[in-house]
């Protein structure tokens, strides 16, 4: 049974700083997705991420995909409160695009 | 495209009783997830359909839950007779690329008393 773990589990940080989140597996996967959820929200899709190594920017946002396609990583530059969220990842197995599993997700909350 | 569309937005009901949760997916998109989201267990996969067939319902917990997509702008996930445990937020969403790049709609929040 293919999981993804994700590290921390909550964050709580001043408005300004840098930090990374991670979502980690056992297993390979043909591409893996981040979201971010709102509260009250449905997730919304950040980037997917296919190759090994790839490295995706998306403003101050950093997706990285590990070189065995089994984890990745998402820093944040100068968070602001608007980055407040459960961020989620997911991955597709090698054998299908149909279906993804989630990681639990990184609650991160922003303090002014 | 109003994107995807799920009603209603929050659900209290007694145990026992029938629940109809609603889904529009956004047209054209081939595909339709069904999920459920809960501190404990996280967001779970309960069934997918691929062009309104039904293609993998083994996140389907028990046979008190059900799910249909009679056209290509409209799903329905039912439960009956639904229990407290079932309390959770239901989430649909849809994509043309199978379940990697899915637009998901804003869930009902359901609460079994």
């Amino acid at each position: 049974t293919q999981l993804l773990e994700q590290s921390p589990q909550f964050l709580s940080i001043q408005e300004g700083e840098n930090l990374t989140v991670y979502c980690n597996s056992s297993s390979v996967f043909s591409s893996l997705q981040w979201y971010r959820q709102e509260p009250g929200e449905g997730p919304v899709l950040l980037v997917t991420v296919v190759t090994g190594g790839e490295v995706k920017k998306l403003k101050r946002l950093t997706f990285q995909f590990g070189d065995a396609r089994k984890d990745s990583s998402l820093h944040i530059t100068a968070a602001q409160p608007g980055d407040t969220g459960l961020y989620l990842c997911a991955g597709a197995a090698k054998t299908s695009y149909d279906k993804v599993i989630f990681g639990p997700g990184t609650s991160l909350s922003v303090i002014p | 495209d109003a994107g995807v569309i799920q009603s209603p937005r929050h659900e209290v009901t007694e145990m026992g009783q029938e629940v109809t949760l609603r889904c529009k997916p956004i047209s054209g998109h081939d595909y339709l997830f069904w999920y459920r989201q809960t501190m404990m267990r996280g967001l779970e996969l309960l069934i997918y359909f691929n062009n309104n067939v039904p293609i993998d319902d083994s996140g389907m917990p028990e046979d008190r839950f059900s799910a249909k997509m009679p056209n290509a702008s409209f799903s329905t996930l039912k439960i009956q007779p639904s229990e407290p445990r079932d309390s959770a937020v239901y989430f649909c969403a849809s994509s043309l690329l199978g379940a990697t790049e899915a637009f998901f709609g804003q869930g009902t929040r359901l609460t079994v008393v």
